[in-house]
């Protein structure tokens, strides 16, 4: 399995709280990427990043900031969490635009009470 | 943007059967198309994929055919086996930034010994 590591990997937080999520990577790799996953609608993409200090907004991205400052870690921030963002979250890397095969961290499931 | 739409949504077979499922991407310039398979409280993880100028791939039990003119692509299992029990997920890429996807909502295959 590729090197890619969320943390943490379960939280409970209260609705109003700042959470963050964090992905490592030991791959090198140049691109990241959060998505969500919800019953009924496969995994849809928040945000993406193409480099260090370079990012942009996926399908979904209303709530959620990132910002990776390094190759190795990107953080996806809810600023203040709420109940519609109960859902389980997916980081993924892939290498370049030649070899594009996306691999999947282990999850975080995060729920917002 | 780009759509992807995913049938069915549920799939029972019995072992040995075949599996066909099917999804249709809306934007023309997606030229990637990827198909995940994610065991229950797993990651997602690649089994095979297709770029846009190859109309079929086979990868031992597993195939995928697309048609660019009509906008679909299809994943065909053969004598399919319970360990191929999951939930199956197509998705489709622009600009070649395999990384970037767009998923279909998800296929809950069950084989029946």
């Amino acid at each position: 399995d590729a090197g890619i590591t969320q943390s943490p990997r379960h939280k409970v937080t209260e609705t109003g709280t700042p959470v963050t999520l964090r992905c490592h990577q030991t791959e090198n790799h140049r691109y990241m990427y959060w998505y969500r996953q919800d019953p009924g609608h496969g995994l849809r993409l928040i945000h993406y990043s193409y480099g260090v200090k370079d990012t942009d907004k996926g399908e979904v991205s209303d709530g959620y900031s990132v910002s990776r400052s390094k190759t190795e870690d990107f953080l996806l921030t809810l600023e203040s969490a709420t109940s519609s963002q109960t859902s389980v979250y997916f980081c993924a890397i892939s290498e370049s635009t030649v070899n594009t095969e996306a691999f999947f961290g282990q999850g975080t499931r995060l729920t917002v009470v | 943007g780009e759509n992807v739409e995913q049938h069915p949504s549920t799939l029972s077979v019995q072992e040995g059967d075949s599996a066909v499922i099917k999804c249709t991407y809306s934007d023309s310039a997606s030229n990637y198309f990827p198909w995940y398979k994610q065991e229950l409280g797993k990651r997602p993880q690649l089994i095979i994929d297709i770029r846009s100028n190859v109309g079929e791939k086979k990868d031992q039990r597993i195939a995928v055919t697309l048609n660019k003119t009509a906008k679909h692509f299809s994943l065909h299992i053969t004598e399919t086996q319970p360990e191929d029990s999951a939930v199956y997920f197509c998705a489709a890429s622009e600009n070649n930034q395999g990384g970037k996807l767009i998923f279909g909502q998800g296929t809950e295959l069950s084989v029946k010994p």
